[in-house]
């Protein structure tokens, strides 16, 4: 199975702050990788596929990179809405495919 | 709009069986590979099942493999999951989601990048 580890698993930052969560896959996953967004009580919310596409209706201070096994998710000048928690997603193959999170919280 | 509407939740014995419905609308619901996920209480998402457009193809996480059938009404714009020999595990919230990318090679690659999801139905296994 492909094992997804994200790093940070918590993040404290501030309205304003450039943030930057990495996923890191244990084997290569070329830039099959998904990040999603996801606030209490809600569904996930796609915000860049294959890497670094950004979804439509996505802001563009989100933004993917990387390739292979390591990733990240980068957001510059933090919104209030934007205090959640994120998972990477790999669909390169079928063993196994979500991270498992990234708490963004205000500090 | 776009949109995708579970139903059949419920609290069910272990052992017992139970059917999730996914009624799709505002696509093309034919054009798309469609998935199952779903999400234990204070845990990540977890990929379930998967079915490609015409239900030639199907996959399973080992967790699961077995014990639910994914299936697809494509005249009635709706997506089945059929659980059985369900166990306290399976206690979650599943979500229906659909992928981002229309009549891509299912052998190809899993179905991944989920534009749109359901709201998600609580299923609860418990005596």
């Amino acid at each position: 199975d492909i094992q997804m580890t994200q790093s940070p698993s918590t993040l404290s930052a501030s309205v304003g702050d450039r943030v930057t969560i990495t996923c890191r896959a244990s084997q290569s996953i070329s830039t099959w990788l998904a990040w999603y967004q996801q606030t209490s009580g809600k569904a996930p919310k796609l915000l860049i596929y294959k890497a670094s596409n950004l979804q439509s209706g996505v802001p563009s201070r989100f933004s993917g990179s990387g390739s292979g096994t390591e990733f990240t998710l980068t957001i510059t000048s933090l919104q209030p809405d934007d205090f959640a928690t994120y998972y990477c997603q790999q669909y390169n193959s079928y063993s196994g495919t979500f991270g498992q999170g990234t708490k963004l919280e205000i500090k | 709009e776009v949109q995708l509407l579970e139903s059949g939740g419920n609290l069910v014995r272990p052992g017992g069986s139970l059917r999730l419905s996914c009624a799709a609308s505002g696509f093309t619901f034919t054009r798309y590979a469609m998935s199952w996920v779903r999400q234990a209480p204070g845990m990540g998402p977890e990929w379930v099942a998967s079915i490609s457009t015409d239900d030639g193809g199907r996959y399973y996480a080992g967790s699961v493999k077995g014990r639910f059938t994914i299936s697809r009404d494509n005249s009635n714009n709706t997506l089945y999951l059929h659980m059985s020999s369900l166990r306290a595990e399976d206690t979650a919230i599943y979500y229906c989601a659909k992928d981002s990318e229309p009549n891509y090679d299912f052998w190809s690659r899993p179905p991944g990048a989920f534009d749109v999801w359901g709201q998600g139905i609580m299923v609860t296994v418990s005596s």
